[in-house]
C-alpha cells in the first residue's frame, strides 16, 4: 500500500537558519505529493504542491522537488521565522479518485 | 468561495451518547474525506465518501461509527455510544473531480471530548 515517512521532530532551530525536513514515499503509479502545515489549534493548509517528478513546489519560502528516483520530497526554507512554529505533514494521493495518506508530521520549533 | 465548513467547531460529550459531526464541502467539491487526529499525533484516514457513496471506509473501526454525504447537505460522521477514546480532533476535507485538480482542503476541524 501507499505510505509516507517523515523525520521524527521536533526540529527547534533559531531564527533564520536553514530547514530541511525529510519525507519518502512509498506508492504504485506517480503519485502527486503535498507539503501540509497545522498551525496550533488550526486544520491543515496546503503549503505546496508537485504531481510529477521534477516538478518544484514552492511557496512563502518553502520550496520541495519531487525526486522519483529517491522517491523523495523534503521541504526546505532558507531562512526560517517564529511564525513558522507549526506541524509540517508530508502527503500523498495516488491520483484524482484516491485519499490523502500522510507522514506523522514533523513538529517546527524556531527560537528568537 | 467559502472554503470547508466544519461544525461544530467544538463538541463535549457524556460516555454512552451520539456525536454528530457536519462538513460541508468547498462550493463545486463532490469528495469528502474524513481524517482523526489525536493529541500530538498524525492524521489517521477513516473514510472517503462521493455524493450517496462510500468510496473507501477502511480506516473506519467496525464499530459505532459511520458516514455519509447524501445527495443534498452536509456530510455527516456519526458516532455512536462514545467513549473517552473517541476523544480527538474530527478533520474533514474536500476535493473536486476535475482532471488533473489533486489537492484536498481542510475544514477548522471539529474537537470532540468525551467526559
Amino acid at each position: 500500500g501507499n505510505s509516507v515517512t517523515q523525520m521524527e521532530g521536533p526540529v527547534t532551530l533559531s531564527e533564520e537558519a536553514f530547514l530541511t525536513i525529510n519525507c519518502t514515499y512509498t506508492a504504485t503509479g506517480y503519485p502527486s505529493l503535498f507539503w501540509y502545515v497545522q498551525y496550533p489549534g488550526e486544520g491543515l493548509q496546503l503549503l505546496l504542491k508537485a504531481t510529477k517528478a521534477d516538478d518544484k513546489g514552492s511557496n512563502k519560502g518553502f520550496e520541495a522537488t519531487y525526486r522519483k528516483e529517491t522517491t523523495s520530497f523534503h521541504l526546505e526554507k532558507g531562512s526560517v521565522q517564529v511564525s513558522d512554529s507549526a506541524v509540517y505533514f508530508c502527503a500523498l494521493k495516488a491520483g484524482t479518485a484516491s485519499k490523502l495518506t500522510f507522514g506523522t508530521g514533523t513538529r517546527l520549533q524556531v527560537t528568537l | 468561495n467559502a472554503g470547508v465548513m466544519q461544525n461544530p467547531r467544538h463538541l463535549v460529550r457524556r460516555r454512552g451518547q451520539e456525536a454528530r459531526l457536519r462538513c460541508s464541502p468547498m462550493k463545486g467539491h463532490s469528495h469528502v474525506y474524513w481524517y482523526r487526529q489525536l493529541p500530538e499525533e498524525g492524521l489517521k484516514f477513516m473514510v472517503y465518501l462521493q455524493k450517496e457513496n462510500i468510496i473507501d471506509e477502511s480506516g473506519m473501526p467496525k464499530e459505532r461509527f459511520s458516514a455519509e454525504f447524501p445527495k443534498e447537505g452536509p456530510s455527516i460522521l456519526r458516532i455512536q455510544q462514545v467513549v473517552r477514546g473517541d476523544s480527538a480532533a474530527y478533520f474533514c476535507a474536500s476535493s473536486s473531480v476535475e482532471r488533473g485538480n489533486t489537492e484536498a482542503f481542510f475544514g477548522q476541524g471539529t474537537r470532540l471530548t468525551v467526559v
